[in-house]
């Protein structure tokens, strides 16, 4: 059975960066696409970007341009996002997930990132 | 962008009884049109992708209908486990883009 398993949280001060993990667990990931998402406390879901391992390809919300980067590493089935100059507004749990073309339906458990000084 | 809006943001009915979510999007999605479940704590569950389709291991009395601009999310008969939130989310090409509407919250 697949997985896809995150790191652990992180805290952050403004201006800094984080580099969140995202493993698959049970098969290659070059199949499918691997996306991140994030859900700021009490609030919705927002899409951010995400790579097809198999391409190195990547594609970024607009919003997010430039502050972000999705990389994959097909040898060890892990892909990750690096967001920088955080601010407090960045405060979220953190999704990695997967499209097979059937909808996102390989959530990882969230990484929870928390933005203070 | 298009822009996902769900209505209502709250529902409140009693186990066995039926739910309808509508999620409404700002230009045609085609059927590419995805609905979730979100309950506290949790990563959220695929019920529903391309408007219509159960996921893997969805019960039957979830459905999902509609295309281009309406959709529906209807839970014939409620359980206690199905009080939760729920969110639509679409998926568009050229460039890959993705979005969710805000959020259904369906309560006792």
């Amino acid at each position: 059975q697949v997985h896809l398993v995150q790191s652990g949280a992180e805290v952050k001060r403004p201006g800094s960066s984080v580099k969140v993990s995202c493993r698959a667990s049970g098969e290659s990931f070059t199949a499918y696409d691997i996306n991140w998402v994030r859900q700021a406390p009490g609030q919705g879901f927002e899409w951010m970007g995400g790579i097809i391992p198999m391409f190195g390809t990547t594609n970024y919300a607009q919003k997010f341009q430039g502050r972000i980067n999705i990389t994959a590493d097909e040898y060890t089935n892990t892909a990750y996002m690096q967001l920088s100059s955080l601010r407090p507004g960045d405060t979220a749990v953190y999704y990695c997930v997967r499209d097979e073309g059937r909808g996102l339906d390989l959530w990882g458990q969230g990484t929870t990132v928390t933005v203070s000084s | 962008e298009i822009v996902l809006t769900q209505s209502p943001a709250t529902l409140s009915l009693s186990p066995g009884e039926r739910a309808t979510l509508s999620c409404r999007a700002s230009q045609s999605v085609r059927s590419y049109l995805a609905w979730y479940q979100q309950k506290p704590g949790q990563a959220p569950r695929l019920l529903i992708y391309d408007a219509s389709n159960r996921a893997t291991g969805i019960p039957a009395r979830f459905s999902g209908s509609g295309s281009g601009t309406d959709f529906t999310l209807t839970i014939s008969s409620l359980e206690p486990e199905d009080f939760a939130v729920y969110y639509c989310q679409q998926r568009s090409d050229w460039p890959t883009m993705y979005s969710f509407g805000q959020g259904t919250k369906l309560e006792i």
